[in-house]
């Protein structure tokens, strides 16, 4: 079966602009994590979706935010970006709670602010 | 915040040695889950150990948990040059419902 599948795969945007993030789950996923990757903090947890709503977040700013579709599609948007912004975004699918279970992530999104 | 602490940051072997890594983390579980990435990809779930079980066996992984010193060791035998990558311990004691990672263990496996 497909794996998580996040586009796109590299980004560069300057500061000041927009982003938005795409992540499809498995097929039967319901729940779909966020996390930010970078060397200083390495991972932390962004948001989780579950059947199109957010069941939970972390302690990140209100720039940060995501939706989830119908089909169990995922997209996170980044406002305002600053430099400290750039990482590796990824998203993890499972199909209740990976918490319990185990998530299945994708090969991330790498952004760049310059 | 990182709940779960890798030790060691890094550690190189020869091929064929075994690797040993292990975590220790801060707050109660019901489980522990070990997670392999590969440089700059997304991370590749190995094993998950619950917290009522003490030893969990994946081919040549071996994890352990002691709940008691709250950590757990991942015990890969027979490396691989493949091996190569950075390991994660992750536990579900996140407040928001969510896993926590800790930040890794670079493993190298020379050929």
């Amino acid at each position: 079966k497909a794996g998580v599948t996040q586009t796109p795969r590299y980004l560069i945007k300057t500061r000041g602009q927009q982003v938005t993030l795409s992540c499809s789950p498995i097929s039967g996923h319901r729940s779909v994590s966020w996390y930010q990757q970078t060397p200083g903090q390495g991972l932390q947890f962004l948001f989780e979706y579950f059947s199109e709503t957010q069941r939970n977040k972390g302690n990140f700013p209100g720039r940060f935010s995501g939706r989830q579709f119908s089909n169990s599609r995922s997209e996170m948007n980044v406002s305002t970006l600053e430099l400290g912004d750039s990482a590796l975004y990824l998203c993890a699918s499972s199909r209740d709670n990976g918490a319990n279970y185990g998530y299945t992530f994708g090969s991330g999104t790498r952004l760049t602010v310059v | 915040s990182q709940q779960g602490e890798e030790d060691p940051q890094a550690l190189s072997i020869q091929e064929g040695e075994n690797a040993t890594m292990n975590c220790s983390y801060k707050t109660s579980i019901n489980n522990l889950q070990w997670y392999r990435q590969n440089s700059g990809r997304g991370l590749v779930h190995l094993i998950l150990i619950r917290s009522n079980e003490r030893e969990k066996h994946s081919g040549r992984l071996r994890v352990t948990l002691d709940t008691s010193k709250k950590s757990s060791s991942l015990l890969i035998t027979a490396s691989r040059a493949a091996d190569t990558a950075s390991y994660f311990c992750a536990t579900d004691g996140g407040s928001q419902g969510n896993l926590i990672f800790g930040k890794g263990t670079k493993l190298s496996v020379k050929p």
